[in-house]
């Protein structure tokens, strides 16, 4: 079946470094979306990219990812990171539009430290 | 713009007892709906999906139920509760069609603690 894999259940850093978190899935579509969603302490998930095109690098916020089918994978990245951006980011792929919709990885809890 | 209501924001119920946990879609006809569920800690575990008013899938039961009683309205709900209910449940609609047809808007939240 459809899977999204996220290895680190924990990524510390220090403000003003780069981060990245991982993001592997098996699909057997070939339509597919993907996304980068970030929940903040006691508050519900926002959609932070979305991305269907191969190779094609998204940005929002400062964070990026691009799309690589040959690698079956969809990392997200921060040049800089920030305090404010310590939070639970979650990977999660749509094979069909509608229906059962997203399926989410098991999350990444980013802790930015000064 | 689309707004997504749920209630109640949080609630401590004992074993055994009923549950009944609500949202409400505005500004958006026919979305599709959706009930998540997250343990403390955990990931989000799709319960229910309904694409029209009146029909629900199940997911992932867990001893659970959902309906559709409006187009703007769905609800999940058990007559008896588990300690393993508790965790943060979370309603969240897409578009179904379109560029964005895929993407969830998730409301915000309701917080469930069983004892």
């Amino acid at each position: 079946g459809d899977s999204v894999t996220q290895t680190e259940g924990l990524v510390t850093v220090t403000e003003g470094l780069p981060v990245k978190l991982n993001c592997t899935y098996q699909t057997t579509y070939l339509t597919i979306a993907f996304f980068w969603y970030v929940q903040y302490l006691n508050e519900a998930p926002q959609v932070l990219l979305k991305s269907s095109t191969d190779n094609k690098r998204t940005e929002h916020q400062g964070f990026h990812a691009t799309l690589h089918k040959s690698s079956s994978s969809f990392h997200l990245q921060k040049s800089s990171a920030q305090l404010s951006d310590s939070a639970l980011y979650y990977c999660a792929l749509s094979p069909y539009q509608g229906g059962r919709a997203l399926i989410f990885g098991t999350g990444t809890t980013v802790s930015v430290s000064p | 713009a689309q707004t997504i209501h749920q209630w109640p924001v949080a609630e401590i119920k004992a074993v055994g007892s009923p549950l009944s946990l609500g949202c409400t879609i505005k500004g958006k006809s026919s979305p599709n709906l959706y009930w998540y569920w997250q343990a403390t800690g955990g990931t989000l575990q799709q319960l229910f999906y309904s694409i029209t008013v009146g029909q629900v899938e199940s997911v992932v039961q867990l001893n659970l139920s959902a309906s559709r009683p409006k187009d703007d309205q769905f609800i999940l709900s058990t007559e008896k509760l588990l300690l393993s209910h508790s965790g943060f449940y979370l309603c969240a609609w897409s578009p179904g069609t379109g560029l964005s047809g895929n993407t969830l808007y998730f409301g915000e939240g309701s917080r469930l603690i069983v004892v």
